[in-house]
């Protein structure tokens, strides 16, 4: 069965950087792409960006352009996020999920960022 | 980029009435791909619809969707308990892919 088993949680300071795994299982992971999404404590479902496994293409929001980073591993079939130069509003549950609409999701992976 | 708008934000109904839920777009939605995903606190987000009308795998037939251009709707024909949450649209025709703010779905 398809599963996105992600990194656990993670507390960071203000300025520093984090990277959230999400290793897949059940499928090819070439075939499909990786989506990342966020939300904020309270709030809706934000879209931070898109990887092709397949070929390593990407494509960001304009809104982290400069502090996202994308990458996958094919051989372990792991796809990752990270984001630097974190403030305190990136405080948010991140999840990965598979295709363009969204069919399989990772369990979220809570940063909080605090001094 | 295309904003979504949901209404109403919050819907208050009892088991076994019918819910209609909407969603407008700013702008057209390209090739109608527009999805629907239901999150229940704690849990992950799940498909429910995707292509403005097609059923994910596994969800039950009294969700449907409907639309295009800038109007959709997800209907659920009779509430069961579990469906009470909170539901989100989202278009992935054109970048950046943007969601609703969210409808929930209460118990009255």
């Amino acid at each position: 069965q398809v599963q996105l088993v992600q990194s656990g949680a993670e507390v960071k300071e203000p300025g520093a950087s984090v990277k959230v795994s999400c290793k897949a299982s059940g499928y090819t992971f070439t075939t499909y792409g990786v989506t990342w999404v966020r939300q904020a404590p309270g709030q809706g479902l934000e879209w931070m960006g898109w990887i092709s496994p397949y070929n390593g293409n990407t494509n960001y929001a304009q809104k982290f352009q400069g502090r996202v980073s994308m990458t996958t591993d094919t051989s372990t079939s792991t796809a990752y996020m990270e984001l630097r130069s974190l403030r305190s509003d990136d405080t948010a549950i991140y999840y990965c999920a598979r295709r363009i609409f969204f069919d399989y999701w990772g369990q979220g992976t809570l940063v909080t960022v605090a001094s | 980029e295309i904003v979504l708008t949901q209404s109403p934000g919050t819907l208050s109904l009892s088991p076994g009435e019918r819910a209609t839920l909407s969603c407008r777009a700013s702008q057209s939605v390209t090739n109608s791909f527009l999805s629907w995903y239901q999150q229940k606190p704690g849990q992950a987000p799940r498909l429910l619809i995707y292509g403005a009308a097609s059923r994910a795998t596994g969800i039950p037939d009294r969700f449907s969707g409907s639309g295009s251009g800038t109007d959709f709707t997800l209907t659920i024909s009779r509430l069961e308990p579990e469906d009470f949450a909170v539901y989100y649209c989202q278009q992935y025709g054109s970048s950046p892919q943007t969601f609703g703010q969210g409808t929930k779905v209460e118990i009255k």
